[in-house]
């Protein structure tokens, strides 16, 4: 396609449920990211994957944030046991190559995620 | 640790008025520092990135300065106009050049 997307654009979670949350990436774009924004904040760096490795995990809040991109195209962000302090747009971006300093990420719409 | 800083929060002029927009960092070791702009329901748009050796950058109306020493950043939109209205943010990469820190943003209201 011609830009990052993601899907589904909304959804509202019970407490405790589990969600996954997709991203298409730019075709042939080597890097991926994962980023949280709540409401009125920048948006805060989860994960970063170049193809199918995951290089850098260290934004994930806990144990309950999964990433992965096992085919290094299409990713997966899986929230397992949600929470309300969950609840944010969930950003996917990708990049041409490695992600380096003078390269821009392409940012898709987000998934606002709710939790009740 | 980062921190990146916008002020103002908010910000509402008229239409046609040139304006500033401003972004200070805490560590002047960074490698880039991007502006973006973000629309309601939408995504993240790239506007000007600029590389740590550079000064400045421009595209359009845009003007985007950088002085790493100061740990400050000013975006310039000349000859406002009502579709420049949404929130602009920037963002300076981290400790791995690829890792974004980045501010609240300011919330831009261009007034027709």
């Amino acid at each position: 396609g011609a830009g990052v997307s993601q899907s589904p654009r909304y959804k509202v979670a019970k407490r405790g449920q589990d969600v996954a949350l997709r991203c298409d990436p730019i075709s042939g774009h080597v890097s991926l990211f994962w980023y949280q924004q709540a409401l009125g904040q920048g948006p805060e760096f989860l994960t970063y994957f170049q193809n199918e490795a995951q290089l850098d995990k260290s934004g994930l809040p806990s144990d309950r944030f999964f990433a992965e991109r096992p085919e290094g195209s299409v990713s997966t962000l899986k929230i397992q046991r949600t929470q309300q302090e969950d609840s944010a747009v969930y950003l996917c971006a990708s990049s041409f190559t490695s992600g380096g300093a003078a390269e821009t990420q392409y940012f898709g719409p987000g998934t606002r995620l709710l939790v009740l | 640790k980062q921190e990146v800083t916008q002020i103002p929060a908010a910000l509402s002029v008229p239409e046609g008025e040139n304006l500033v927009l401003n972004c200070s960092f805490t560590d002047s070791a960074i490698y880039n520092l991007q502006w973006f702009r973000q629309d309601p329901g939408k995504g993240l748009t790239s506007l000007l990135l600029i590389q740590s050796s550079q000064r400045e950058q421009t595209s359009g109306r845009l003007n985007a300065s950088l002085d790493k020493s100061s740990g400050r950043s000013t975006l310039y939109i000349a000859a406002s106009q009502p579709g420049d209205s949404a929130t602009y943010l920037c963002a300076v990469s981290g400790r791995s050049n690829y890792q974004l820190i980045w501010g609240a943003g300011t919330k831009l209201i261009i007034k027709p």
